[in-house]
């Protein structure tokens, strides 16, 4: 069964501070996708990125910075210089063509001013 | 140009009842998503429509779930015979490629959700 786990349940930075959120998964498959997404107190949620699991490139966009590790199945993901807008809940998961499409319990990222 | 909306954005029902959402997704994107979010349940997938193929349907928790997609635009999210456990905030999403699309086409697009309270 694929699973998603994101241990940190809850992070308090200051602003400009970096900050770092787990993502570790679970899959047999060979193929799948991953995924973080934002969801910010207004409710929307927002994509982020996508990884295929043939692409252990990490991935860099702005601020936000993405670390793929088949080895340790992890798919954390940064972001530099945190503001107060960047305070959201963040999920992780994990899918197969869409079947299996699993998510992690969220890490609710505080940022104070 | 408009993005992702979703009608009605609130609606209250009783016990029983058949509920249908509406999701009308970005012109032009072939893959659309349902997801649903609950307090006891999180963030759950529960199908995604590509193109013309056929949809998988593998995250509906019930045979009371059914999801169409007519002339690969509009979808709507029917749960017959509501129980209380369907109390959620329902979302959708589209995208212009599917899942296996390159990176840019997948990007997914929400829309603001309809949330569903079953008295």
């Amino acid at each position: 069964a694929q699973k998603v786990t994101q241990a940190q349940t809850e992070i308090s930075v200051v602003e400009k501070e970096d900050v770092t959120l787990d993502c570790v998964y679970e899959t047999r498959d060979t193929t799948y996708y991953l995924f973080w997404y934002k969801q910010p107190p207004s409710g929307e949620l927002v994509f982020l990125i996508r990884r295929n699991s043939f692409d252990e490139q990490n991935e860099i966009s702005g601020r936000y910075s993405w670390n793929f590790q088949k080895s340790t199945s992890s798919f954390n993901f940064t972001i530099t210089a945190s503001q107060v807008v960047d305070s959201a809940v963040y999920f992780c998961a994990l899918s197969n063509y869409g079947q299996n499409f699993v998510f992690g319990p969220g890490t609710r990222l505080s940022v104070l001013p | 140009g408009a993005g992702v909306s979703q009608s009605p954005s609130n609606k209250v029902t009783e016990k029983g009842k058949d509920v249908e959402l509406r999701c009308d997704p970005i012109s032009g994107h072939t893959a659309l998503y349902w997801y649903r979010q609950s307090l006891g349940q999180g963030l759950e997938f529960l199908i995604y429509f590509q193109g013309n193929s056929a949809p998988d349907k593998s995250g509906l928790p019930s045979d009371r779930f059914s999801a169409e997609r007519t002339g690969g635009s509009v979808s709507t999210l029917t749960i017959q015979r509501t129980q209380q456990e369907d109390s959620a905030v329902y979302l959708c999403a589209s995208s212009r490629g599917g899942l296996a699309g390159d990176n840019v086409r997948h990007e997914q697009f929400f829309g603001p959700g309809t949330r569903l309270t079953v008295l």
